[in-house]
């Protein structure tokens, strides 16, 4: 069957630390793989696409890599900042109509 | 620039009422997809549509669950006779992509904040 596993449990590091969090994917061919980060409340906000013939993209503090074979992203973000603190949704493109989310990660980045 | 606006941000209503859910999608944008979302999960997808079709509709429930697009107006995610577990935060996103294109930048989607509907 086909699934997007992200990291169930919280992720808790301190200020100033680089952030990792993972989306393993079984069954799917995507055409490319989004981030997204969500506050308590509010809507997903696009942080960044990475195509499958990419390995790594990069915006500011933030990092992902794309691994087709391993069928992982993994998703970095450097010095990181109590701001920083969210959910981190993975979502994957088929190339068709649908975009498919995993659960999400949370993270807590404490000062 | 105005993003994606949905209304109502809260809705309650009891078993067996009508819901109804709003979207208007970012100016120049003319598709719209309604996701999902229980607590602690992932954001399910319900529809995609454009500007008076309905292009894919398989996440939506055969029953009861109805959404339109209307050449004037906002998007409507309707749902009828709501059972308890239609609880739920339902989200709209927009996209600039336009019929036929395959530029991976148009499927970035933009989501609005969410209405939280409570059935009691």
């Amino acid at each position: 069957s086909q699934k997007i596993e992200q990291n169930s449990e919280a992720l808790n590091i301190q200020e100033g630390k680089t952030a990792t969090l993972t989306c393993n994917y079984t069954n799917y061919s995507p055409a490319y793989l989004q981030w997204y980060r969500q506050d308590p409340g509010r809507g997903p906000v696009f942080l960044l696409l990475i195509r499958e013939n990419e390995k790594e993209k990069r915006k500011e503090r933030l990092k992902v890599t794309f691994d087709t074979t391993l069928k992982q992203s993994l998703f970095h973000i450097t010095a990181s900042q109590p701001a920083d603190s969210a959910t981190y949704l993975c979502a994957l493109g088929t190339g068709g109509f649908k975009t498919i989310f995993g659960a999400g990660t949370r993270l807590f980045v404490k000062a | 620039n105005a993003g994606v606006m949905q209304n109502p941000r809260h809705l309650v209503r009891r078993r067996g009422q009508e819901a109804r859910l709003r979207c208007s999608p970012m100016k120049g944008h003319s598709h719209v997809y309604w996701y999902r979302q229980l607590p602690e999960e992932g954001l399910k997808f319900m529809v995609y549509l454009q500007k008076e079709n309905i292009i894919d509709e398989s996440g939506m429930p055969k029953e009861r669950f109805s959404a339109e697009f209307p050449k004037e107006g906002p998007s409507i995610l309707r749902i009828q006779q709501v059972v308890r577990g239609d609880s739920a935060a339902y989200f709209c996103a927009s996209s600039p992509r336009t019929s036929g294109g395959q530029s991976l930048i148009q499927e970035t989607q933009y989501f609005g904040p969410g209405t939280r509907l409570l059935v009691l």
